[in-house]
């Protein structure tokens, strides 16, 4: 069956500091990936979708970026991180009709 | 461009009693609908999805939802809420389940279950 992993689930990093989430997926090969923001009180917003390796769609202009070295391998990078970058990111997955989320990772910048 | 209204930040239901939660959408072509739930610190976790067919869709934990397309809608219910229910509820769009664009989510409504 296919998982998602994702990590990791908590981080507290200070402002200006870099930042690495990662993101795999196990059981599937060639998935669409994702990466969504929840901010406080908010709902998901869509930053970043892949197709295939090395190919990465951004949605909103922001201070972050990502990429995807391997097929099932996704990555949330910050050179410098801001306040605004605090919320909760999640990775998702699909190869059809469904998108299957991993369990998230809550970022606090301070 | 579409988008996903939740009219209902937070919502308060008595255990037993009957649930609705509410879900507008705005889509130019045919849209897919989902329903997520989401518990504190967790991810989210599918509940039902419609694609076409039926307008009305089971999902898991005795949820259902019905697509009426005359009110660009798709609400969601439940007969009687358990205390676990408790939880966040997301509505989304999407393309194709997803497919290549991601789904567009709303805001969410908080579900708040008294004893």
């Amino acid at each position: 069956s296919q998982t998602i992993h994702q990590w990791p689930a908590t981080l507290v990093q200070p402002v200006g500091s870099p930042l690495s989430l990662e993101c795999t997926v196990e059981g599937t090969s060639n998935p669409n990936l994702y990466w969504y923001r929840q901010a406080a009180g908010r709902g998901l917003q869509l930053l970043f979708y892949s197709v295939g390796i090395g190919q990465i769609s951004s949605e909103v202009p922001q201070n972050l970026s990502a990429s995807r070295p391997q097929d099932r391998q996704f990555i949330l990078s910050s050179k410098k991180l801001l306040l605004s970058d605090s919320g909760f990111y999640l990775c998702a997955w699909t190869t059809g009709t469904n998108q299957y989320f991993g369990a998230g990772t809550r970022l606090s910048v301070l | 461009a579409q988008s996903v209204t939740q009219p209902d930040i937070h919502i308060t239901v008595s255990e037993g009693a009957s649930l609705e939660l509410r879900c507008n959408y705005s889509y130019g072509a045919t849209p897919y609908l989902f329903w997520y739930v989401q518990s504190p610190g967790q991810g989210l976790q599918l509940l039902l999805k419609y694609f076409s067919g039926d307008t009305l869709v089971q999902g898991i934990k005795g949820f259902e939802a019905e697509f009426k397309r005359s009110q660009s809608s798709f609400n969601l219910r439940k007969p009687s809420v358990h205390w676990s229910d408790a939880a966040e509820y997301f509505c989304a769009v999407g393309a194709s389940g997803g497919g290549a664009d991601g789904l567009t989510f709303g805001k969410g409504t908080h579900l708040i279950i008294q004893p």
